[in-house]
């Protein structure tokens, strides 16, 4: 079982919010990555991060942002969600190119 | 066009049935294959990791094998159980960068 952690699991909000999802992991990687998926679809790469300070936009264009203050701690943050933003967002981390961990997910859904 | 893709989409058979799925690729270069089993709700799982050099490896009843030459890829599940119910989704690696390129999945259920 990968150390991987992600708040909330789930989340409903209104149009125009703020919101953050957490994703923390405890084992030590400096590698961290940050994904959305539909239902039944591929995984794109949103964001991700080679260490502290250190951020990447992924393929997928998102107006989601992040921060990486702490190896441990890699929270996304959206300014005002949408609609379109209704999704599950999966964080995951490695060490260097190795396999990547993933955390349970959060499912948001914006109204 | 997504350059991995999966068949089939979904795929339903008995508990005890083998089965196998597919990944085609187009990536280049080639650094490396993985297939990940996700739960329905859960992040993804690693199975197995394939260099260009491996053709066959296993993870207890799961046998991944890889043609480099054809670019094609299988899961192989054997004596399936109700637990393998879930999507399996095959990522290759690239460049020297290690950029992945995910499969949409095949969805797997397994019926008593």
């Amino acid at each position: 079982e990968a150390d991987i952690y992600q708040t909330p699991r789930y989340l409903v909000i209104g149009t125009g919010k703020k919101i953050t999802l957490e994703c923390s992991q405890t084992m030590g990687h400096d590698k961290m990555y940050w994904y959305q998926q539909d239902p039944g679809m591929e995984l794109h790469l949103i964001h991700y991060s080679y260490g502290v300070n250190s951020t990447e936009k992924g393929d997928l264009s998102s107006e989601s942002t992040v921060s990486r203050i702490r190896t441990e701690h890699f929270p996304l943050t959206l300014e005002s969600a949408r609609p379109s933003h209704t999704s599950q967002y999966l964080c995951a981390s490695s060490e260097y190119y190795d396999t990547q961990y993933f955390g349970p997910g959060t499912r948001l859904t914006v109204l | 066009k997504n350059q991995v893709e999966q068949s089939p989409q979904s795929l339903i058979i008995l508990e005890g049935k083998n089965c196998t799925l597919q990944c085609n690729y187009t990536v280049s270069p080639f650094s490396n294959l993985r297939w990940y089993k996700q739960d329905t709700g859960r992040g993804p799982v690693s199975l197995t990791i394939m260099t260009f050099s491996e053709n066959t490896k296993s993870n207890g009843r799961y046998t991944a094998t890889l043609d480099a030459d054809t670019k094609q890829s299988s899961l192989h599940i054997t004596a399936s159980q109700l637990s393998d119910s879930a999507s399996y989704i095959c990522v290759v690696s690239a460049g020297n960068n290690n950029d992945m390129r995910f499969g949409a999945g095949t969805r797997l259920t397994v019926k008593p």
